[in-house]
């Protein structure tokens, strides 16, 4: 059964950068069958898809974030982490990390998601 | 890139059927088959109920169906029960590794 966690703090200054980790587990993050994903959902708000990556490094950004977020891939340790530069109170949010069907990109397998609060 | 829309909340009482819809356009919905599904109780991570528009995962009650019409997709719950009270939130394939989320809908179960 595949799981996939989120780490991170869950407390980050406004102007700083956020930092997570997606740990996969009963699957291969190489596999060529699905790409991985970080999905956030403000309190109260619906979901919001910041970014993909698939396991050759490819990465693909929302636009409204490109120019602050940074997707990469820790292959030997079948990790995917997420970086948020120049945070602010609009980047509260719990952020989650799920795993892409490729062919037909449905999300079958999600983390249980962190709450990270940007705050001074 | 705008969030394919779905109606705020909808409701039923047990026993009976609701229907969600979510529109989005020939970019999205319309264009592709890719259309897939996600309830979400409070402070739990989404679960998948629908893929490829009508398909459903193994586990998934088949009181849960898929379909689609033009640029319009739609989630029916036939059969309501007290459980299935959650958010339910669209998705589409928009290009190569990219999706675009519904805005969300508070299904009430009277």
């Amino acid at each position: 059964q595949l799981q996939l966690q989120e780490s991170g703090p869950g407390l980050v200054k406004p102007s700083e950068t956020l930092s997570l980790t997606c740990s996969v587990s009963g699957g291969s993050i190489s596999s060529s069958n699905y790409y991985w994903a970080w999905i956030r959902q403000p309190p109260g708000k619906g979901l919001e898809w910041i970014g993909s990556l698939y396991y050759s490094g490819s990465t693909y950004y929302n636009p409204s974030l490109k120019s602050r977020v940074t997707i990469s891939l820790r292959t030997s340790e079948n990790q995917f982490s997420l970086k948020v530069s120049y945070v602010t109170a609009a980047d509260t949010a719990v952020y989650f990390c799920a795993r892409v069907f490729k062919a037909t990109d449905y999300l079958d397998y999600w983390g249980q998601g962190t709450l990270v609060t940007v705050s001074s | 890139q705008s969030a394919l829309t779905q109606p705020r909340s909808v409701s039923g009482s047990p026993g009976q059927s609701v229907t969600i819809s979510c529109t989005g356009t020939s970019s999205d919905v319309g264009g592709y088959n890719y259309v897939s599904w996600y309830q979400q109780h409070p402070g739990k991570a989404p679960k998948l109920m629908i893929y490829d528009v009508t398909k459903r995962p193994s586990g998934v009650p088949d009181r849960f169906s898929g379909s689609k019409s033009g640029n319009t997709a739609s989630l029916t719950v036939s059969g309501l029960q007290a459980e299935d009270e959650a958010d339910y939130y669209c998705c589409s394939y928009v290009a190569d590794y990219t999706v675009i989320f519904g805005g969300g809908t508070k299904l009430t179960v009277l």
